[in-house]
């Protein structure tokens, strides 16, 4: 079974430009999270993805934003990008089922340098 | 005050050296815990998760929670450098969605 990929792995931006990334969920999967790690931060929370609508949403600004297609992927886009926006955005993907239990499985990330 | 608090590290232990890694969390509404293992430009990966207070163990490892003190502990016996990793702790409470901790870089010297 394929494991959750993202792409692309390694993004450079400016300042004042926008982005977007995208995460291919483990087939039947139907949860995508997204999370920002810094290494001052940690791993915060953005959002969860599940049957393309958004279930729930971290603290970050309207700049960060995502959305689920019916095939389950995912993409995210910050607009007007920041300095303090570089970080690794990792993207998780569960079965949904709202257990307590529901195991996620994350990718390997997108490396997101804003210059 | 972050709702679950991990010292970053690095923690650097010689191989064979039992490893302590632990988490304090504030909220008491948590019942399931976990600890995630990040190696180097990998994304995390489920190690171990408990319920309530107790322990478990599996293999070299095993996971601690003592909720009335409100800490998680995760013990590494016999490590070996390729435990060298960033460790992760996550609570969960009913409202299912996963608090975590910054990550404890643990470096094991051969």
């Amino acid at each position: 079974k394929a494991g959750v990929t993202q792409t692309p792995r390694y993004l450079i931006k400016t300042r004042g430009q926008q982005v977007t990334l995208s995460c291919s969920p483990i087939s039947g999967h139907r949860s995508v999270s997204w999370y920002q790690q810094t290494p001052g931060q940690g791993l915060q929370f953005l959002f969860e993805y599940f049957s393309e609508t958004q279930r729930n949403k971290g603290n970050f600004p309207g700049r960060f934003s995502g959305r689920q297609f019916s095939n389950s992927r995912s993409e995210m886009n910050v607009s007007t990008l920041e300095l303090g926006d570089s970080a690794l955005y990792l993207c998780a993907s569960s079965s949904g089922s709202g257990g307590v239990l529901d195991t996620q499985y994350f990718g390997p990330g997108t490396r997101l340098t804003v210059l | 005050q972050k709702e679950v608090e991990q010292d970053p590290g690095p923690l650097s232990v010689p191989e064979g050296a039992i490893v302590s890694l632990n988490c304090t969390y504030s909220n008491s509404a948590f019942q399931y815990f976990m600890w995630y293992r990040q190696y180097s430009r990998k994304g995390p990966e489920l190690l171990m998760y408990t319920y309530s207070s107790g322990n478990k163990e599996d293999g070299r490892f095993t996971a601690q929670v003592d909720k009335s003190s409100k800490y998680i502990s995760l013990f590494i016996r016999d490590s070996q450098p390729s435990d060298s990793a960033t460790y992760l702790c996550a609570c969960r409470g009913s409202n299912y969605q996963l608090i975590w901790g910054a990550g404890t870089k643990l470096i094991i010297k051969p």
